[in-house]
């Protein structure tokens, strides 16, 4: 079984803190993904990295960074939290998608870390 | 730019009778389309998925969902609801640039009345 994992459940800190979330993949998987899920407004993309050390920015990046130094690993990172921080920020991983292939373009997550700034 | 709308941000049913939810995407290019389920606490899993096979597609849990290309939708049935069936779902449709990206709807959260 694909499995996902992230550092935390649930994370409180503190406005202008730096935070720091992981994730790790264990199937091997070039892309990974960092979402924003907030009520009514579904799962927002924050980042996306297609191979170690690529990223590209998705929908909301602003205020967030990410790392990938390894291909199992990718991290979150605010630089200095916010309160319109405070949100349950997913992970996922995936293969590359190949036309035809009807395996690919599933996207496997995390359990989640809900993180409140204060 | 691409969209989701899933009609209807809470749905209640009674355990036993038909789930209905609905989905509509825009997409220039021919789409893949996923549905996802949210249980209570956890991550989301995949339910079922259309990537240009068969219109009907069957997933796990005993739900299906029909492409229908005319009316851009894809909408996910279940002929009768468990109280296990209560979560959130989420429609999503592949980003026509890059298929390995894929934008959600706002999310269903399914309630099961017994």
């Amino acid at each position: 079984d694909v499995k996902v994992t992230q550092s935390s459940r649930y994370l409180v800190k503190r406005t202008g803190e730096k935070v720091f979330l992981e994730c790790v993949q264990d199937m091997d998987h070039e892309n990974m993904f960092w979402y924003r899920q907030d009520p009514g407004l579904g799962l927002r993309l924050i980042y996306f990295s297609y191979d170690v050390k690529m990223k590209e920015k998705g929908d909301i990046p602003e205020g967030y960074s990410v790392s990938r130094e390894k291909k199992e690993r990718f991290s979150l990172i605010l630089e200095s939290a916010s309160t319109n921080q405070t949100s349950m920020y997913l992970c996922a991983s995936s293969f590359p998608g190949l036309a035809g292939d009807l395996s690919s373009y599933e996207q496997y997550f995390g359990p989640g870390t809900r993180l409140t700034v204060t | 730019a691409q969209s989701v709308t899933q009609l209807g941000s809470h749905v209640s049913v009674s355990e036993g009778a038909l789930v209905l939810l609905r989905c509509n995407y825009s997409s220039s290019v021919p789409p893949y389309l996923f549905w996802y389920v949210q249980y209570p606490n956890q991550g989301l899993q995949l339910l079922l998925k259309y990537t240009s096979a068969a219109t009907l597609v069957k997933g796990i849990n005993g739900f299906e969902a029909e492409f229908k290309k005319s009316e851009t939708s894809f909408h996910l049935t279940k002929p009768s609801a468990h109280m296990s069936d209560a979560a959130e779902y989420f429609c999503a449709v592949s980003v026509e640039t890059s298929y390995d990206k894929v934008i959600f709807g706002p999310g269903t959260s399914l309630s099961v009345i017994p």
